[in-house]
């Protein structure tokens, strides 16, 4: 079956500091990779995505690359806000048209202090 | 602006109270989901639906049934909640083709407390 492995913290920062939060995983097929980010009181919301091997996703400063020979999909960002403090979720697809529900794991509570 | 809405954020029941959480997205995606969210286990699948009339289980279906009359609504319901179902309950919606094709949609979650 899916599976989707992720530090899961809390990791604590200051404010401008080198972020990463590593993601692994193993899939029966070829998936398609996410991250989430879950602001406090809210829903998930995309941060970024890669649909194939070596494919970058970037948003609001965060990158990923989709590594297929290491079956990972690290986040980073250069320098983190206050802002940025959040749950962080890293997630697979196998199913083309994303028919069948996401794999996640089970988050990353990423907190910044100024 | 995309959006999907979830009929409560906040909900109080008691043990053995029939629950429905309704969920409404506004994209006319095909696919919509259920998940629960507890700290330490991530999200889990309860249900998912790709079509009107059409629902197939996720992980953990235990407990719980769902309904979808109309392609922009997908009701959970719990027949008899009990404590171990106090928990956030997540829906989301994705579309079968364009470019966005694999990305789901979330809710802003319902937190439910079972007594």
């Amino acid at each position: 079956g899916n599976s989707v492995t992720q530090m899961e913290g809390p990791v604590t920062l200051s404010e401008e500091a080198f972020l990463t939060i590593n993601c692994t995983y193993t899939a029966t097929g070829y998936p398609s990779l996410f991250w989430y980010v879950q602001y406090p009181g809210e829903g998930l919301q995309l941060l970024l995505k890669a649909t194939k091997a070596d494919d970058k996703g970037s948003n609001k400063g965060f990158e990923a690359t989709y590594r297929k020979e290491t079956t990972s999909f690290h986040l980073e960002k250069g320098s983190v806000q206050v802002s940025d403090s959040a749950v962080y979720f890293c997630a697979l697809s196998d199913s083309g048209g994303g028919a069948d529900g996401l794999t996640f794991g089970k988050g990353t509570h990423l907190i910044i202090q100024p | 602006d995309v959006k999907v809405t979830q009929s409560s954020r906040y909900l109080v029941k008691r043990t053995g109270e029939k629950v429905f959480l309704e969920c409404v997205q506004d994209m006319d995606h095909e696919n919509m989901f259920w998940y629960r969210q507890d700290p330490g286990l991530g999200l889990r699948l309860i249900y998912f639906s790709y079509d009107v009339k059409m629902k197939e289980k996720g992980d953990i279906p235990e407990g719980y049934s769902v309904s979808r009359e109309k392609k922009e609504r997908f009701s959970l319901i719990l027949e008899s909640a009990s404590t171990n179902q106090t928990s956030m309950y997540l829906c989301a919606s994705s579309s079968q083709s364009g470019r966005n094709y694999n990305e789901q949609f979330f809710g802003p979650g319902t937190r439910l407390t079972v007594l």
